[in-house]
């Protein structure tokens, strides 16, 4: 059974810098691409980035292009969220979670818990 | 401001049925499978239906999905007090290179 652990979350100040982890296990993390989504306190689900089983593609929400960076590690079966230049806007439990097929689209069929990030 | 737009809010009385639409544009909705989730408070997203009309395993099927066009539509049938959730729509943007998400509808069980 697929699962997904983040980690990494805590509080930041604006300006500062935070690397969230997402631990798979369950399921063949190297052929799955991945999401990191987030949800900001009270409100809807936003999607932030999303990149390609083997890593070669990556596209991301332009509310944090240029500043934060999706990487995955396919021998560690991990999946990482870099955020610099944090924003107060970014404070957010910070959600990953894998997609139904090798590429972007489909569905995202598993979930981890969620790690809170605050930036204040 | 979402790209896929959901209602705000929904409501009926238990036993009953709701839908829950979800409008999209050609570059989303239009050209790519529609996938929903439930969120009830406090934990974490799962997904509901995927494909447009296709239930994961465990999804009663009391839940159902449809889509024509740029539209979509979740519809839930025999309500019960434990569908009470927040309920999203999602898709990929081919225009944008974007996942995109409705805005969310919140599901009240009177």
């Amino acid at each position: 059974q697929a699962q997904l652990v983040e980690s990494g979350g805590g509080v930041a100040q604006p300006g500062g810098s935070l690397r969230l982890s997402c631990a798979a296990s369950g399921f063949s993390f190297s052929s799955y691409g991945m999401y990191w989504v987030r949800q900001a306190p009270g409100k809807g689900l936003d999607w932030v980035a999303f990149i390609r089983y083997d890593g070669s593609n990556k596209y991301y929400a332009d509310s944090v292009k240029g500043r934060f960076t999706i990487s995955r590690d396919n021998s560690k079966n991990t999946l990482y969220l870099q955020m610099n230049s944090l924003r107060v806007e970014d404070t957010a439990v910070y959600y990953c979670a894998k997609g139904s097929g090798s590429n972007s689209g489909g569905r995202l069929d598993c979930w981890g818990q969620g790690t809170l990030v605050t930036v204040s | 401001q979402s790209v896929l737009t959901q209602p705000p809010s929904v409501s009926a009385a238990p036993g009953q049925k709701v839908t829950i639409s979800c409008s999209g544009s050609s570059s989303n909705i239009g050209n790519n499978y529609v996938s929903w989730y439930q969120q009830v408070p406090g934990t974490a997203p799962k997904l509901l239906i995927y494909d447009n009309n296709m239930r994961p395993s465990g999804i009663p099927d009391r839940f159902s999905g449809s889509k024509s066009g740029t539209s979509a539509t979740l519809g839930i049938t025999g309500l019960q007090t434990g569908d009470e959730a927040d309920y999203y729509c999602g898709t990929w943007d081919g225009s944008l290179s974007a996942w995109v998400f409705g805005g969310g509808t919140k599901l009240t069980v009177l």
